[in-house]
Formats: C-alpha cells, structure tokens, sequence
C-alpha cells in the first residue's frame, strides 16, 4: 500500500535560518504530492503540490521537487520567519478513480524563534 | 474562509450525551471525508463519502455514524462517546481524480 515517511520532529530554528523537511514515500503508479500546513488551532491548508517527476511545487517561498528516482518530495525554505512556525504533512495521492485518497505522513512541527 | 465550514467549533459533551458535527463545502467538489486527529497520532481517515455515497469506513466504532445528505454537506453523529474520544475532528472535500483537498478548521471535540 502506499505510505508516507516524514523525519522525526520537533524542528527549532532561529528566524532566517534555511529549512529543509524531509519526505520519502511507497507508492504504486504515479502518485501526486503535497505539503500541507497546519497553523495552531486550524485545519490543514494547501502549501504545494507536484502532479507528475521533476515538477517543483512551490508557494510562499517554499518549494519541493518531485523525485522520482529517490521517491522524495522534500520541502525547502530559504529563510524561515516566525510565522512559518506550524506542522507540517507531507501526503501522496494515487489520484485515479472515484475512491483515490490522500495518505499523509505523521507531520513534523516547526517553531522559528525570533 | 477556506470553502469549507465545520461547526461547531469547539464542543464539550459527556459520555452519554447525543450530538453532531456538521460539515459543509461550497467548491462543488463531489468527495467529503472526515479525519480524526489526536495528539501525537497520525491523521486518521475515519470516512469517505464520494458522490453521496460511502465508499470507506475505517474501521470506526458504531458510537461515530455520518451522514451525507448531499454533496455539500456531512455530519458526524455521535454517541456515548469515551474520553478518548477527544480530538481535533477535521473535515475535507475535494473533486474525485485531482488529489488535492480542501479543509475545513475542524471542531475540537472533548469528551468528559
């Protein structure tokens, strides 16, 4: 089946600092990506996403390439603000039919001090 | 405002009260799906609802029952729940074939 393997958290870096979240994932087919964000006391928002090998997502200064040879979808930041400070999900789709879901990682939280 | 609006959002209930959580979309998406998010635990799908019909139930025990009764809305009855019944309840749409969901804010739910 499917599955999503995000690094283990917390992460703590200091405002303007570089981010990476690693993600790997098992998947059959040609699954889609995403990263989605989780600010305190919400529901899970869209960050990015990449639909097929060697598409960037990308929003808010973040970015993630899709990977196929490494199967990896890892999300960069070149200069975190306090802001940014959130749970992270990286997730795959096997986008086909009627019954295609999203299976996400455990999520990793993110705090940026000033 | 993300498209989809659960209420309430916060919920206190005892172990042997009755109540619902309700979800809507204003997309047009034709899939809804409710998770279950409990301190550090993954996401849990809990249903899938696509074009109005239940396509998935993950195994949940009796005392959660949805309901969809169009595709614009879904509700979460629930019943004699248990403590550990308390989480963040996350409700999703999306269109069938894109991947991508939408959600809603979630309704923090605490059993007593």
């Amino acid at each position: 089946g499917n599955s999503v393997t995000q690094m283990e958290g917390p992460v703590t870096l200091s405002e303007e600092a570089f981010l990476t979240i690693n993600c790997t994932y098992t998947a059959t087919g040609y699954p889609s990506l995403f990263w989605y964000v989780q600010y305190p006391g919400e529901g899970l928002q869209l960050l990015l996403k990449a639909t097929k090998a060697d598409d960037k997502g990308s929003n808010k200064g973040f970015e993630a390439t899709y990977r196929k040879e490494t199967t990896s979808f890892h999300l960069e930041k070149g200069s975190v603000q306090v802001s940014d400070s959130a749970v992270y999900f990286c997730a795959l789709s096997d986008g086909t039919g009627a019954n295609s879901k999203l299976t996400f990682g455990k999520g990793i939280t993110l705090s940026v001090r000033p | 405002e993300t498209g989809v609006t659960q209420t309430p959002r916060h919920l206190v209930m005892g172990m042997t009260n009755k109540k619902s959580l309700k979800c809507e979309q204003h997309l047009g998406h034709n899939a809804m799906y409710w998770y279950k998010q409990s301190a550090k635990k993954p996401l849990e799908l809990m249903f899938v609802y696509s074009l109005e019909e239940r396509v998935e139930n993950n195994s949940v025990p009796s005392r959660f029952s949805p309901e969809c009764p169009n595709s614009s809305h879904l509700f979460l009855h629930l019943h004699t729940l248990q403590p550990e019944d308390s989480a963040l309840y996350l409700c999703a749409s999306s269109q069938t074939g894109t991947g991508g969901y939408t959600f809603g804010s979630g309704t923090r739910l605490t059993v007593v």
